[in-house]
């Protein structure tokens, strides 16, 4: 990745559970992002979070960044088969013009 | 509400061949992105345009080139195509440089 790892890199709970999924990056950030993506689909836009942010909360979405460690977190609460997908998130840097630079992704199963 | 339309869906072409994806951003977004998917892979950033101007480049290969046009559209050329080439190509468009990105659903190519 040309970011970071995400952890884990696949997860399988049951409808109703909750799901954490885990970025980290590398360097020095604007914001960070998280997506979702459905199997060949665009991706979609979820939440952000700016870098002087410690949490941000969205329906059911709840996002952490702790830039001490380079590393945020994204909570699905509640969680639905509709939310089966897989989840980025991508960082963007304050001179870089606005481009994202991904992680990995998580794949997440919700069985109903 | 409009959002980032790419064409061809899905496109064949053999090795060495040439390949044109054509994007046109959501109106009054001032910034379009490309990015490469491979099967299992993070998107990786290709390129960008502020205002019709490159204003970014990433992990684009010297046989790909791009461009946007005065009604904003923009297109990436690939030539010389190679198996390695085969993957999902997005583009996507911000309303301003660090915002959230809106994908498109993405041009699947496959070279053979």
């Amino acid at each position: 990745s040309q970011q970071g790892e995400e952890d884990p890199q696949a997860l399988s709970i049951q409808e109703g559970e909750n799901a954490t999924m885990n970025c980290s990056y590398k360097t020095s950030i604007n914001n960070l992002q998280w997506y979702r993506q459905n199997s060949g689909r665009g991706l979609v836009h979820l939440i952000l979070i700016r870098s002087n942010e410690r949490e941000k909360h969205s329906g059911r979405l709840r996002v952490t960044l702790d830039t001490s460690k380079k590393s945020s977190s994204l909570l699905i609460t509640a969680s639905r088969a509709a939310d089966t997908a897989s989840y980025f998130c991508a960082t963007v840097k304050g001179n870089q013009g606005g481009k994202l630079i991904f992680g990995q992704g998580t794949e997440l199963s919700v069985k109903p | 509400a409009a959002g980032v339309i790419q064409s061809p869906r899905h496109l064949i072409k053999e090795k060495r061949e040439t390949a044109t994806l054509k994007c046109y951003p959501i109106p009054r977004h001032d910034t379009v992105y490309w990015y490469q998917q491979g099967p299992g892979q993070d998107p990786q950033f290709l390129i960008s345009f502020y205002e019709k101007m490159q204003s970014d480049k990433g992990s684009i290969p010297d046989r790909f080139s791009a461009q946007q046009f005065s009604d904003y559209h923009s297109e990436l050329n690939m030539s010389s195509l190679e198996l390695g080439d085969s993957a999902l190509y997005f583009c996507a468009s911000s309303l301003t440089q660090g915002s959230p990105l809106h994908f498109g659903n993405g041009t699947r190519l496959t070279v053979t």
